[in-house]
């Protein structure tokens, strides 16, 4: 069971926009503690895709954006295009583990 | 470009210990912390565990604590994890990532290595 709460999957068609969330406590994205989030393709090691909160590095689409609020975040992408099919991690510090902290991965399907 | 180059897979019967190294392709860690992320077959992102090679500050992760040790050489160019005391459970892919501003524990990871895998059997 991960700190972190992810959907295991989410689907959406071409073009459509999708959210996936992360939802945590008080002891970690509640506690104001940044999130972070990964995008994994099969095979390959995750990719930095939003930091912060809500930044991204350079290369990374506008499409993808981050945003955090109270004791979750979420991840949206808009205008899905095939190779988005991926998974998808959020990640943050947590107090009472003293440590980083990972969502259990949401799986993104591109309908 | 930014290159972290691991060593090549592992297989080690359970009660052993492995050691996994991650090297900085064309430059050094000096600026930056290294961390450790496991991935089981089919599972997600578990957190080992970071060093600052600069200033030799070291994160655990509770669950590892006493059965990881994480290390860097004298050029700072290299980082190593070490896991002791092997059980089929650790089978996994093992990836280190850089960490910029040595923020270990609350930063982001923004190069990761190819990943090491490290098959344990009985």
């Amino acid at each position: 069971q991960s700190v972190l709460t992810q959907p295991p999957s989410v689907s959406g068609a071409p073009g459509q926009r999708v959210t996936i969330s992360c939802t945590g406590s008080s002891s970690n994205i509640g506690a104001g503690y940044d999130v972070h989030w990964y995008q994994q393709l099969p095979g390959s090691p995750p990719k930095l895709l939003i930091y912060g909160n809500n930044k991204r590095p350079s290369g990374v689409p506008d499409r993808f954006s981050g945003s955090k609020s109270g004791t979750s975040a979420s991840l949206a992408i808009t205008g899905l295009q095939a190779d988005d099919e991926s998974r998808f991690y959020c990640q943050s510090y947590d107090t009472r583990l003293a440590g980083v902290v990972f969502g259990g991965g949401t799986e993104l399907t591109v309908l | 470009q930014v290159q972290l180059v691991q060593s090549g897979p592992e297989v080690k019967k359970t009660g052993s210990s492995v050691k996994v190294s991650c090297k900085a392709s064309g430059g050094s860690f000096r600026t930056y912390g290294v961390t450790w992320v496991r991935q089981a077959p089919g599972q997600g992102l578990e957190w080992m565990g970071g060093i600052t090679p600069m200033f030799g500050t070291i994160n655990y992760a509770q669950k590892f604590q006493g059965r990881v040790s994480i290390t860097t050489d004298g050029s700072m160019s290299t980082v190593y994890l070490e896991l002791s005391s092997l059980r089929l459970e650790d089978t996994a892919v093992y990836h280190c990532a850089r960490v910029p501003y040595f923020d270990l524990l609350t930063g982001y990871f923004d190069y990761w290595g190819q990943g090491t895998l490290v098959t344990v059997s009985s």
